[in-house]
């Protein structure tokens, strides 16, 4: 059974970098088909794409966010990783991890989520 | 602003049918996913492609699209079923995952 489970900082100072990392466990992060992503939820609102990326390192960004993202893989530690730049409170958030398909298009599976919450 | 438009809220009667749609440019040529969501969890995917169910997903479960919009059919509802149902798909630009706003379910 394929389990993704994100790590890093809960707390984030404004206009610092944001940085989580998801571990996949029970597959391979280098299955082809799949994309590997980040998905966030600020409080009591809905769900925001983030972006994703291929093993190969091919990536796909929200354009909204993307000038402050960056995502990455590392195939020998079966991770992928996000940074966030330039944080505000808006950016207080569950950010999930999530295996991704691009045709047909679906999220199969996701971590339980970690929340990030940007205050100094 | 989402490029997939959902109903804020949908209440149905117990046993009843609900369908939770999801409108956009992008569904008339891509098949939508649809997300079930309840308090504190992460997201189920619960339909993908034309009308796939993963596995373990009650056959109560439906998917169907037509122009512009995808439709989440749950016949006979349950009370289990209450949550947030968000749909996914391709936006404007490519970019393959976009959800929509998301949809309040209450079972009443």
């Amino acid at each position: 059974q394929l389990q993704l489970q994100e790590s890093g900082p809960g707390l984030v100072k404004p206009s610092e970098t944001l940085s989580l990392t998801c571990t996949v466990s029970g597959g391979s992060i280098s299955s082809s088909s799949y994309y590997w992503g980040w998905i966030r939820q600020p409080p009591g609102k809905g769900l925001e794409w983030i972006g994703s990326i291929y093993y190969s390192g091919s990536t796909y960004y929200n354009p909204s966010l993307k000038s402050r993202v960056t995502i990455s893989v590392d195939t020998s530690k079966n991770q992928f990783s996000l940074k966030l730049s330039s944080v505000t409170a808006a950016d207080t958030a569950v950010y999930y991890c999530a295996r991704q398909k691009k045709l047909p298009i679906f999220l199969d599976y996701w971590g339980q989520g970690t929340l990030v919450t940007v205050s100094s | 602003s989402s490029e997939l438009t959902q109903d804020p809220a949908v209440s149905v009667a117990l046993g009843q049918t609900v369908r939770i749609t999801c409108q956009g440019d992008s569904l008339r040529s891509y098949y939508a996913s649809w997300y079930q969501q309840k308090p504190g969890q992460a997201p189920v995917l619960v339909i993908y492609g034309k009308n796939n169910r993963p596995s373990g997903i009650p056959d109560r479960f439906s998917g169907s699209s037509s122009g512009n919009t995808a439709s989440l059919t749950i016949t006979g509802a349950q009370a289990e079923d209450e949550a947030d149902y968000y749909c996914n798909s391709r936006d404007s630009s490519g970019n393959p995952w976009v959800f929509g706003g998301g949809t309040k379910l209450t079972v009443l």
